[in-house]
Formats: structure tokens, sequence, C-alpha cells
């Protein structure tokens, strides 16, 4: 089984400030990695994904996060935030094999953008 | 519409009482799921479908909940009985089936119940 912990419930910055959103894992074999995005009064979407490969990964709005399989963690950053990236923020994994299908969700972290 | 579609947007009910929810998911996805959100919770997993058979159910809570999906595209999950417990929002999801991995889901708005 997977778990996942996101260790901010809350995180508020200042408009073009960087920005890092923690999650860390728990799982007793390989994974694959997401983070999704809920805008408010929208649902659920994926910002992105580590499936295999390079273990740093980009979305098309700027944000980032790389695998760290040593430390269980996939962080998600962003050099420079805007006001549109006010969102709640859930990390999710998933066990490499049979239960791939079945997404764990962290409890999400709502950033908050200041201008 | 394009997306995924969920009826209805805001349910309450009495204790004791059955309720339906509807998904309609993404034209063309074989790939169904039913997830639980409680308040202050990030969304639980309930059932997965691939096509209209159920693939993983691990995650429905008890047998109160069923889920169907007899033609392979709309979803109705069904709760009995219903309990307090059962109040969060209800989100359904879809995406297409990849050898490489599980797709990217694409969720509707939810279902909101609320068990008075």
């Amino acid at each position: 089984a997977q778990s996942v912990t996101q260790l901010d419930s809350q995180v508020p910055v200042f408009e073009e400030a960087p920005v890092e959103l923690r999650c860390n894992y728990s799982s007793s074999v390989s994974v694959y990695l997401f983070w999704y995005v809920q805008y408010p009064n929208q649902g659920l979407q994926l910002l992105l994904k580590y499936l295999s490969g390079s273990t740093l990964v980009k979305s098309i709005n700027g944000f980032e996060a790389e695998f760290n399989k040593s430390q269980t963690s996939f962080h998600l950053r962003k050099p420079s935030v805007h006001i549109s990236d006010t969102a709640e923020y859930f990390c999710a994994v998933s066990g490499v094999g049979g239960g791939a299908q079945k997404l764990v969700f962290g409890q999400g972290t709502r950033l908050t953008i200041n201008p | 519409g394009a997306g995924v579609s969920q009826t209805p947007s805001n349910k309450v009910t009495e204790k004791g009482k059955y309720v339906e929810l509807r998904c309609d998911p993404i034209s063309g996805h074989t790939a169904l799921y039913w997830y639980r959100q409680s308040l202050g919770q990030g969304p639980e997993f309930l059932i997965y479908f691939q096509g209209t058979g159920a693939a993983d159910d691990s995650g429905l809570p008890n047998d109160r909940f069923f889920a169907v999906r007899p033609e392979g595209s709309v979803s109705t999950l069904k709760i009995q009985r219903t309990e307090r417990g059962d109040s969060a929002v209800y989100l359904c999801a879809s995406s297409l089936t990849f050898s490489g991995g599980p797709g990217e889901l694409f969720f509707g708005e939810g279902s909101r119940l609320t068990v008075l």
C-alpha cells in the first residue's frame, strides 16, 4: 500500500516569489507520482507526473517537481508565482504493477498568492 | 459537454435514505473512477472500472456502497441506508488506458452529498 504526506496545509506567498510545496510518500514497491491542482470552482486537473525516465518533470505553466527516491519525496517548485496560481495542490502516488490505476492522494496544500 | 459531468451537483438527504449519484465520462474514455473527498482531506479512492467491469473496488467502505457501469460509459454510485458520515463530495474521473502507467485522470466537479 502507498501513502502520501503533504507537510503544509497552507502556504501563503507574495506574487513573484518562489514557492515549494512539499510531498513525501511511502511505498513498498516502485511508484508513479503526480501533482494535481484544483482552481477555485473547478475540478481537479493534472499538473505534472513522473512515470519513468528523467526524475525532473515540468508543467507548461512553470512548475517543476523532482522525484527523489532516496528521500521518498516529490516536491513541487516554481521560481516565481502569479496570482493565477492560487489553488489547492494535491500530491498523489500509485504503485507500479497491478494497482497502478489506484491513486492515493495527500491531504492537499492550499497555495495563496498575495499581491 | 467535453468534460466529465456529474449529477446532481448537490444532494441533501436524510439518514437512512437511498441515494444515486451519476457520472457521465468523457466520450471514449475506457477507465472510470469514483473518489470521495471529505472536508479538509484529499480524494479517497473508492472504485475503478475498466469498461463495464469493476477492476478494483477495494476502496468501497462497506456493502452499503455499490457502483455500476452497465454499458461501459455512464456510471452510477449507489449508497443505501445513508449515514451522516457519508457526507462528502463524491468525485468521478475518467481516463484513457495506457500500458505504461495510469493515464491522466479528468475529474468532474463532484456531487456534494449531505446526510442530515
